[in-house]
């Protein structure tokens, strides 16, 4: 069945360490999607990706990064200058990056990463 | 900008009770509209979508959602609700304008009491 698969699921990260979130969808689905989850907070959209080897900041860009190499792969990377990252973490596709046919499908979401500060 | 509003936080019925939960949104324009619901420790699945035609739309799960222009509503209901309902539920709007951004509520949680 197609999907999106984030891993890990739960992830620790020392202070100052960068860490590496994986999102692979097998959807074949142009635009990818970050989104950090606060309690209270609903989502915050980090970085989107609506096309290979491009992609735009969101709301919450500071302190994270991506790539956007391969279409069904669009890993995030929390760096050490991210001064809060302990949250939830949620990869999101859609399969039109463009108009509304793409806005009719509505995202599809992986199970989503917990990463914690220790 | 555009905005979602849940004013309600956290919500608790009882097993079998009616439910609804309360979502405002802040866009120029007849949005796109949807409902999430998030189980916890999981990512979000789509309840039901809005976009033209019929105010009243059908999801899954025995949920529908009510398009109110007046009001800048979408409220999603349930006629009964099971144990299986406690969940976390995301209204979300959607610029297509915009990059197909999502704009997400604050959520709300949905507790079921036996």
């Amino acid at each position: 069945d197609g999907g999106i698969t984030q891993s890990p699921k739960y992830l620790f990260r020392k202070e100052g360490q960068n860490v590496t979130l994986s999102c692979e969808q097998n959807l074949n689905h142009d635009a990818m999607y970050w989104y950090r989850q606060d309690p209270g907070q609903g989502l915050r959209l980090i970085y989107y990706s609506q096309i290979v080897n491009d992609f735009q900041k969101g709301d919450i860009a500071e302190g994270y990064s991506v790539s956007r190499e391969k279409k069904e792969s669009f890993p995030l990377t929390v760096t050490s200058a991210q001064k809060n990252p302990t949250a939830f973490y949620l990869c999101a596709s859609n399969p039109l990056g463009w108009g509304q046919d793409a806005v009719s499908y509505g995202y599809t979401f992986g199970s989503g990463t917990r990463l914690t500060v220790v | 900008a555009q905005s979602v509003t849940q004013p309600d936080i956290h919500i608790t019925v009882s097993e079998g009770a009616s439910l609804e939960l309360r979502c405002n949104y802040s866009y120029g324009a007849t949005p796109y509209l949807f409902w999430y619901v998030q189980s916890p420790g999981q990512g979000l699945q789509l309840l039901l979508k809005y976009f033209s035609g019929d105010t009243l739309v059908q999801g899954i799960k025995g949920f529908e959602a009510e398009f109110k222009r007046s009001q800048s509503s979408f409220n999603l209901r349930k006629p009964s609700v099971h144990w299986s309902d406690a969940a976390e539920y995301f209204c979300a709007v959607v610029t297509w304008s915009d990059g197909n951004q999502f704009y997400f509520g604050t959520g709300t949680s949905l507790t079921v009491i036996p």
